[in-house]
Formats: C-alpha cells, structure tokens, sequence
C-alpha cells in the first residue's frame, strides 16, 4: 500500500495564478482531510471530506475548493493565489474519526506565492 | 473555542533522559492523538487514545479524561528521537465539531549526543 500520496512536493506560484494539490489514498478511507501549517503553528484544517460526494468547510477554507468525486481521491484547488497562502499543505486520511483509528498523512506540499 | 495547549513549546534533552511533552484540551473528546512531524515535514501517528496507557517500545501516552490531559513520555531519549511532537485531538460529536481534529502548536524537541 502506498498510503496517502499527495503532488507536487513544491510548487512556486505567483500571485493570481491557479493550481490543484492532488491527494490520493488507497487504503479504502471514509475521510480526508487537507491541512496547512504555518511556521510555529499547529495545522489548520482547510476542507475535509467524510465520503465521496461530502465535503465541508474547516477553520480556514476561504481562497480554496475541493471536491470528492471518488474514495480514493481528494483535490485541493487553490484559486487566485495570494502571499497568504504560502504554506505547508497535508493531506490526511482517515478510517473514522472514532477511536481506534489511526489518521495517515501525506508527505507534505510547500507552496509558495510570489 | 475549543483549544489545544501543549507544554514546553520547546524541550532540550541530554541522551538517555526521561522526557515529558505535556498536551491538554477544553472539552471532551472522542479520541487523542500523538503526532511525531520529522525535518523534512513528514507526519507519522503515534498513538491515539481514547482512555489509559499505551506503550510502543521507547515511548508512552498516556490520558486523563477526567482532567483533559495527556502526556507522552520518551524514556532512555536518543538523538534520533529529535522532533518536533504534535498532540491533536477529535472532539466529541455534536455541532460543526464533530469528527474533526484540532492541534496543539507542537514541542521542538532537540536530544544531544
């Protein structure tokens, strides 16, 4: 099993430029999440997804979208880039939120807006 | 709010120390989770807890539900163990918190040869 894959690693995007991170599990999880984290921050849940077709809004999801169209798969599309949004970005993967359950991240994506 | 505190932000160890990362939360929760994020950005679960003890080799979480608070212990520290230490926690179900976690800010440990 790969776990939880997610590209690019780093991207440089100047500002009002456009971009998706992909995200991908293969481990059959209901939910997935999308994280930044900031320097001396702890991470900030963007989006997350409880299934195919379900999203819904974290702490700070102003600038960016995502979607669910299958299990496996969830998107993070960054519109309109701004300085704000330089970051690291996580996407993580879950079975449940229940216990028992252990939460995989993705190796990590760090954007930077210029 | 709903909030994370965990304690020191940072922890400078000589090899061989018992270490302590401190972690304490609001309200109740469904689940606890310890978190180890290495240079180079990779996060890697530890533990999760929804009650007790639990032991994996060097290391041991533990919670008290009672007080809101969890700590995780390094006993016999190594370099390797150098790391910055994440406690985040899934609250109870209920209103736009469910199933959703929340995380501390992190401790920068740093263990000497």
């Amino acid at each position: 099993n790969a776990g939880v894959t997610q590209t690019p690693k780093f991207r440089i995007l100047k500002i009002g430029q456009s971009m998706t991170l992909q995200c991908t599990q293969d481990m059959n999880h209901n939910y997935m999440y999308w994280y930044r984290q900031d320097p001396g921050m702890g991470l900030k849940l963007i989006y997350y997804s409880v299934g195919a077709g379900i999203t819904d809004k974290g702490e700070v999801p102003n600038g960016y979208n995502v979607s669910r169209s299958t299990t496996e798969d969830f998107p993070l599309r960054l519109e309109l880039a701004a300085p704000s949004q330089t970051s690291v970005y996580f996407c993580a993967s879950s079975y449940s939120m229940w216990a028992g359950n252990t939460i995989y991240f993705g190796e990590g994506s760090w954007l930077t807006v210029v | 709010k709903n909030e994370v505190e965990q304690s020191p932000q940072n922890l400078t160890a000589q090899e061989g120390e018992f270490i302590t990362i401190n972690c304490s939360y609001s309200v109740g929760i469904s689940a606890l989770h310890w978190l180890q994020q290495h240079p180079g950005g990779g996060i890697v679960s530890l533990f999760m807890l929804s009650s007790g003890k639990k032991k994996h080799g060097r290391l041991i979480a533990t919670i008290n539900i009672q007080e809101k608070h969890s700590s995780l212990h390094i006993t016999a520290s190594h370099p390797r163990d150098s790391a910055v230490y994440i406690c985040a926690v899934a609250w109870n179900a209920g209103g736009t918190s469910y199933g959703k976690l929340t995380f501390g800010q992190g401790t920068i440990l740093t263990v000497h040869p």
